[in-house]
């Protein structure tokens, strides 16, 4: 028990165009779940916390109208990247609080904006 | 707020010898010590944790240590295998409900046949 589904795997788009990335919590329900961000050799950061029916929490220096967070039931929270720019390039990591308060991963996006 | 230390940044030993990984955190509020192992392109997967009443947890190879008052915990890999190669973080947390995870920087763990 306790899987993340995080789809897609990984996503090439243009500059100013927005792209959706979905996270599920497949077999438990998840009132919060957590968005990191991720460089290559570098650590998880923290992005913000989504909460089921309420709006996002979200970390600073991270714009909140440029990821908007959306959690509609207890089992999906999605990311969406607006107008995205080559800076927004990265590996894009969900995670859900499950049985035993325990944090489980999605598989994470790479995105490249070109 | 929670600062996790982590090193080696870099390990490499040779096949079947152990290894250990050491992190340090700062919250003395910390209660839940999960440790992730990454693979390249993959996401984070959850190897072993531990709880501020434990003071050792293992787990076939695995093991992790806990000193609630030097305020630090370490992974143990015994017997290592050429697919023990990855990214080991640790992290720590409140363990409430609804608290993120404070990562460390990660170990990138090499083992040569």
């Amino acid at each position: 028990g306790a899987v993340v589904s995080q789809h897609p795997s990984w996503v090439i788009c243009k500059s100013g165009t927005s792209v959706k990335i979905e996270c599920r919590s497949l077999d438990f329900q998840a009132t919060t779940m957590f968005w990191y961000r991720q460089f290559p050799k570098q650590s998880l950061m923290l992005m913000a916390t989504s909460n089921e029916g309420s709006k996002a929490t979200y970390e600073q220096g991270v714009e909140k109208d440029k990821f908007l967070i959306n959690h509609a039931s207890l089992t999906l929270s999605t990311l969406t990247v607006t107008s995205a720019h080559p800076e927004d390039s990265s590996f894009y990591i969900c995670s859900a609080m499950g049985r035993g308060e325990k944090l489980f991963f999605g598989s994470g996006t790479q995105l490249s904006v070109l | 707020g929670e600062n996790v230390e982590q090193h080696p940044s870099t390990l490499s030993v040779q096949e079947g010898d152990s290894a250990v990984i050491k992190c340090t955190y700062s919250d003395s509020a910390s209660n839940y010590f999960p440790w992730y192992k990454q693979e390249l392109g993959k996401g984070p997967q959850l190897i072993i944790d531990i709880r501020s009443n434990v003071g050792e947890k293992k787990d076939q190879r695995i093991a992790v240590t806990l000193n609630k008052t030097a305020k630090h915990f370490s992974l143990h890999i015994t017997e290592t295998q050429p697919e023990d190669s990855a990214v080991y973080f640790c992290a720590a947390t409140p363990g409430n409900s609804g608290y993120a995870l404070n990562f460390g920087k990660g170990t990138s763990l090499l083992v040569t046949p």
